[in-house]
This record gives C-alpha cells, structure tokens and sequence, in this order.
C-alpha cells in the first residue's frame, strides 16, 4: 500500500533562517506531488506540483521554492523565512495516470516564523 | 482565475441536528472532490462527484453535484461527536490541479 511521510511535524524558526521540509511517497511511482500551505482557520492553498523529477511548477510568487530530486521525494525551501511563511504545510501525492484522481495528505508540518 | 467558494464559515449544532455546507465555483467543473480535516489532522478524502445532477451517499453524509455542474453541497443527517471537522470541497481546475474552497468548520455541542 501507499504512503507518504512528510517531516518534520511542527518547526519553529526564526525570521531570516533557512527552510527545508521533506515530503516522500512509499508503494508508487511517477505520483503527482503537491505542496499546500494552509494558514490557520483557512482553506489550502496550492503552492508547488510536480509531475515528474525536476519539474515543478508554480502556483503564486512568493518566498518559497521546490524541488524533486527523486521520483518520490519532494522538498519545500526558503532561503530566508518571513513572519508571514508561518502556516500549516502539506504535502500530497495523486496517481499519475489519469486525471481527477483524489489526493492523498502527509500529516502536514506546522511552522512557526518567530 | 477560478475561485470555489465555500459556506458558511463556521456552523455550531447541537448533537443530533443536521448539517449542511455549500460549494459554489465561478466556472464550471469536471468534477468536485470533498474531503474531511479532523482537528489538527490533515484532510482526507471523502467523495468525488463527477456527473452532473449527482447525488451519492455515505451512510449519513449526502452529496451533490448541481446541474450546471458549478456547486455542490455536503448534508450530514443527525451529527455526531465524530462529525467534528472541517469539511473541504475542492474544484477541479485541469492539469492535476484543485482548488479548494475555504472550508466549513463544524462543532458540535454533545
């Protein structure tokens, strides 16, 4: 069966410090991966996809950048933190092989930007 | 750009009462998926509606999927304690890609 990891749960950082959270998928390959920021009380906004390694695509401009080095491994990163990076952070993975297909959540990561 | 708008906010009952949550997008949908997020948890997949008109059940959870093809609704008969959560659709925008509406939070007085 499929599962997804994504670590670590919670994080707290100081403004200006680098991020890295990590995100892979076990019992699949060629997934669909996807970043999301949830900011607390609210709905999930795509951040990053990926359909493939070294593909990524971008949602909105911001502070953050993604990257897929493996099939199954997902990686979301900041340079330098802002106050406003804090949030809820998912991580999920969709089938590759049609569209439309349901996602599938890692059990998120909370961050705090102090 | 498409936009899934999702209401209300917030919905308080007692233990017993129903429920409902409404989903309307600004452009029609392939499909809708709703998903449920339990209190510091991460979503999970509930349903997806795909044909127009479509209604399926989950034992107390109703789900439909309007005519035009552009809202939704999830009804939940006779809460329970478990129902606790917030209830997310989300609007297929193509490309493996969805837009979720900002959530119902529900909490329910036992």
């Amino acid at each position: 069966s499929q599962t997804i990891h994504q670590w670590p749960a919670t994080l707290v950082q100081p403004v200006g410090s680098p991020l890295s959270l990590e995100c892979t998928v076990e019992g699949t390959s060629n997934p669909n991966l996807y970043w999301y920021r949830q900011a607390a009380g609210r709905g999930l906004q795509l951040l990053f996809y990926s359909v493939g390694i070294g593909q990524i695509s971008s949602e909105v401009p911001q502070n953050l950048s993604a990257s897929r080095p493996q099939d199954r491994q997902f990686i979301l990163s900041s340079k330098k933190l802002l106050l406003s990076d804090s949030g809820f952070y998912l991580c999920a993975w969709s089938p590759r092989q049609s569209q439309n297909e349901k996602l599938f959540f890692g059990s998120g990561t909370q961050l705090s930007v102090l | 750009g498409q936009q899934v708008m999702q209401i209300p906010q917030y919905q308080h009952v007692q233990e017993g009462e129903d429920f409902t949550t409404y989903c309307n997008s600004s452009t029609t949908l392939s499909n809708i998926q709703w998903y449920k997020q339990r209190p510091g948890g991460h979503p999970v997949f509930l349903i997806q509606l795909v044909k127009s008109g479509e209604v399926k059940k989950q034992k107390r959870l109703t789900f439909q999927f309007g005519e035009a093809k552009k809202n939704s609704s999830l009804h939940i008969t006779a809460t329970q304690t478990t129902d606790v959560g917030t209830y997310f659709c989300a609007g297929d925008r193509g490309a493996q890609k969805l837009v979720f509406g900002q959530g119902t939070r529900l909490t329910i007085n036992p």
